[in-house]
């Protein structure tokens, strides 16, 4: 089983719609989690940190849920410029060594 | 801040050469890390340093690669002789010690090996 896994994808959306992504580790003591955002031939730039309470950010929500573990991303009102790669990050328990998952596609259509 | 700083953006050699890629992070940060992207294979871990000593390396493919952080503010992580697989863009990340903090990446070396 791999570390993080993520669906690929690409999940076609249309504009203003509510779309969501989840990520399963392998860890269960695994103590930080991220979302990353990478645009095409780009470098990958957090989105949020996930924290064990779930947090929010404008239109993006993150949710832990440790008992499953997986963490869980929700884009509100799809925009056009929220099509990118997003890619759930967790740390290996204990250490800096932070395992991405290989991404989920989002494509939002006008 | 400049932030992460890799060079170089392109590299295009020939299979034998070695290739040195090059990376200078945010100044105060003490973890550095190199990392492989590939369509297949998604983002790898190669190796990441702390306080400019090897910490875990486990995720070097080969004895062909080899990473070095000598001061904090310069690394290289080199391959010889480079083969054709090896192709794919290499990022180097920097953080603080921090673990809830993010780490930022450089813009990445798209290394073609022909």
């Amino acid at each position: 089983r791999k570390e993080v896994e993520q669906d690929p994808g690409p999940f076609n959306v249309p504009e203003g719609a509510t779309v969501a992504f989840n990520c399963t580790y392998s860890n269960s003591a695994s103590q930080s989690f991220f979302w990353y955002r990478q645009d095409c031939r780009k470098e990958p730039k957090l989105l949020m940190s996930v924290y064990s309470s779930g947090n929010e950010d404008g239109r993006f929500t993150a949710q832990l849920n440790r008992a499953s573990q997986y963490i869980s991303l929700l884009i509100r009102d799809s925009k056009l410029s929220d099509s990118a790669t997003y890619l759930c990050v967790v740390n290996k328990a204990g250490t800096y060594k932070y395992i991405f998952g290989t991404g989920t596609r989002l494509k939002v259509l006008a | 801040d400049a932030g992460v700083i890799q060079s170089p953006r392109h590299e295009v050699t020939e299979m034998g050469q070695e290739v040195t890629l090059r990376c200078k992070p945010i100044s105060g940060h003490d973890y550095l890390f190199w990392y492989r992207q590939t369509m297949m294979r998604g983002l790898e871990l190669l190796i990441y340093f702390n306080n400019n000593v090897p910490i875990d390396d486990s995720g070097m493919p080969e004895d062909r690669f080899s990473a070095k952080m000598p001061n904090a503010s310069f690394s290289t992580l080199k391959i010889q002789p480079s083969e054709p697989r090896d192709s794919a863009v290499y990022f180097c990340a920097s953080r603080d010690g921090d673990m809830n903090t993010e780490a930022f990446f450089g813009q990445g070396t798209r290394l073609t090996v022909v």
